[in-house]
């Protein structure tokens, strides 16, 4: 199972909008609306930030919204913050019972 | 809060066996599913494989035949054990709740530093 497609790094301005995709294949994302992004601050435990494609847990800014359309999901971060820098991790439920992760991508707030 | 922590030794020779152990307070490890997950040092993120609370499990394909997962309800913890490593499996292990499709990684522990090496 190899790794689903993320761009190394993304930047923006604070008060920007950012889109960070993820692409993987019909196994995966294009086939379950299993996909979840995870931020994951330097030297910290990865923290779930959408999950089932669009939706937030409890507890997670509005500013943090999901979207995938066939094998490419995406993660959109409006209003851009300073604390948004981190990096950004999807995952997808795949068509082997299992999990697959992207390579993740740094994102820098300008 | 669910909270969880990994325990076990940072340094594991090549070819031996690596085992940590979860714990996790706060709530039951009752029916819920628990993972691990590791993070090589500047890598991305592996799914290792998860174990219900009444003992089933599925594993990533890839570290299958090596993987052993085991969960002890009275004492709230589930243990990875993980066969014949190499250095490419210095990694930093995380536990997480979650890992059967529906379930979401919503809770982690901190993580431990496991470094394969003689």
């Amino acid at each position: 199972q190899s790794a689903l497609t993320q761009p190394a790094s993304v930047s923006g301005s604070p008060g920007q909008s950012i889109t960070i995709s993820c692409t993987g294949t019909t196994s995966d994302v294009g086939g379950y609306n299993y996909v979840s992004w995870f931020q994951q601050h330097p030297g910290k435990a990865p923290k779930l930030m959408i999950y089932e494609v669009n939706n937030r847990p409890s507890g997670v800014s509005n500013r943090f919204s999901g979207s995938k359309s066939g094998n490419t999901a995406s993660l959109t971060i409006s209003g851009l913050q300073a604390d948004d820098e981190a990096d950004y991790y999807c995952s997808s439920y795949t068509r082997s019972s299992s999990w697959v992760f992207g390579g993740g991508t740094k994102l820098t707030v300008l | 809060q669910v909270q969880l922590q990994e325990s076990g030794p940072g340094l594991v020779k090549p070819s031996e066996t690596l085992s940590l152990t979860c714990t996790v307070s706060g709530g039951s490890i009752s029916s819920n599913y628990w993972s691990w997950i590791r993070q090589p040092p500047g890598k991305g993120l592996e799914w290792i494989g998860y174990i219900y609370y009444s003992g089933s499990t599925n594993y990533n394909p890839s570290l299958k035949s090596r993987v052993t997962i085991s969960v002890d309800t009275s004492k709230n913890q589930f243990s990875l054990k993980l066969k014949s490593v190499t250095a490419a499996d210095t990694a930093v292990y995380f536990c997480a709740r979650g890992g059967e499709v529906g379930t979401d990684f919503d809770f982690w522990g901190q993580g431990t530093l496991v470094t394969v090496s003689s």
